[in-house]
């Protein structure tokens, strides 16, 4: 099983929809989780951080923990062609970050 | 405030040499981390710094090596090359290095192996 695992891509979604990512981890002793967004060709760029269970709000951005469920997901709303680009999934524990595959976004004008 | 900075940014290599690359955190930042990105594997976690302290390490070989210095810039020399090695190396920095660190990443160095 491996430690992050994001759904399957790529997705693609009308500018000004909401995009939904979803993620979920092994490791029940996690302790924070972020998302970063990897433009083709670039590093990764951290978007959101979330330490806690529920939501966290940031623009456009929205991200939910639950650790019961172990489940991270985030929401990107009004889509712009500018979000296209892959999505991260990252979850630490013990000074490292495990990553999933990545779910590649593309908003279609 | 600048971003972390990696040098060289771009390397190529032969079989069996060794290589070192280098990687200033962003002013402040005493956490760094190491990560390497392959198509094929994604990113994965090779170990992190504080205050000169390896404080995790990842599942790669021993020929994988870090050191951090007293004013946080990280170095990370691969020695033995191998084909598998070719990858983009990612440093990422963050303040305190706990749980809840938030790491940003440089731009990368693109190594290929011949």
């Amino acid at each position: 099983q491996k430690e992050v695992e994001q759904n399957s891509g790529p997705l693609s979604v009308p500018e000004g929809a909401i995009a939904s990512l979803n993620c979920t981890y092994s490791d029940r002793g996690s302790q924070s989780f972020f998302w970063y967004r990897q433009y083709s060709g670039k590093s990764p760029e951290l978007i959101m951080s979330i330490y806690s269970n529920g939501d966290k709000e940031d623009g456009r951005f929205t991200a939910q923990l639950n650790k019961a469920s172990q489940y991270v997901s985030l929401l990107i709303r009004d889509s712009q062609p500018s979000d296209s680009a892959t999505y991260l999934c990252a979850v630490g524990r013990d000074y490292k970050l495990s990553f999933g595959a990545g779910t590649t976004v593309t908003v279609r004008a | 405030k600048a971003g972390v900075t990696q040098t060289p940014r771009y390397l190529i290599k032969t079989r069996g040499q060794q290589v070192t690359l280098s990687c200033s955190p962003i002013s402040g930042h005493r956490s760094v981390s190491w990560y390497q990105q392959t198509p094929g594997q994604g990113l994965q976690f090779l170990f992190e710094y504080f205050s000169e302290t390896q404080r995790n390490k990842g599942n790669f070989p021993g020929r994988f090596s870090g050191r951090q210095f007293s004013n946080s810039r990280s170095e990370m020399n691969v020695s033995t090359l191998e084909l598998g090695d070719s990858a983009l190396y990612l440093c990422a920095s963050g303040l305190a290095g706990g749980a809840y660190n938030e790491q940003f990443f440089g731009p990368g160095t693109r190594l290929t192996v011949l």
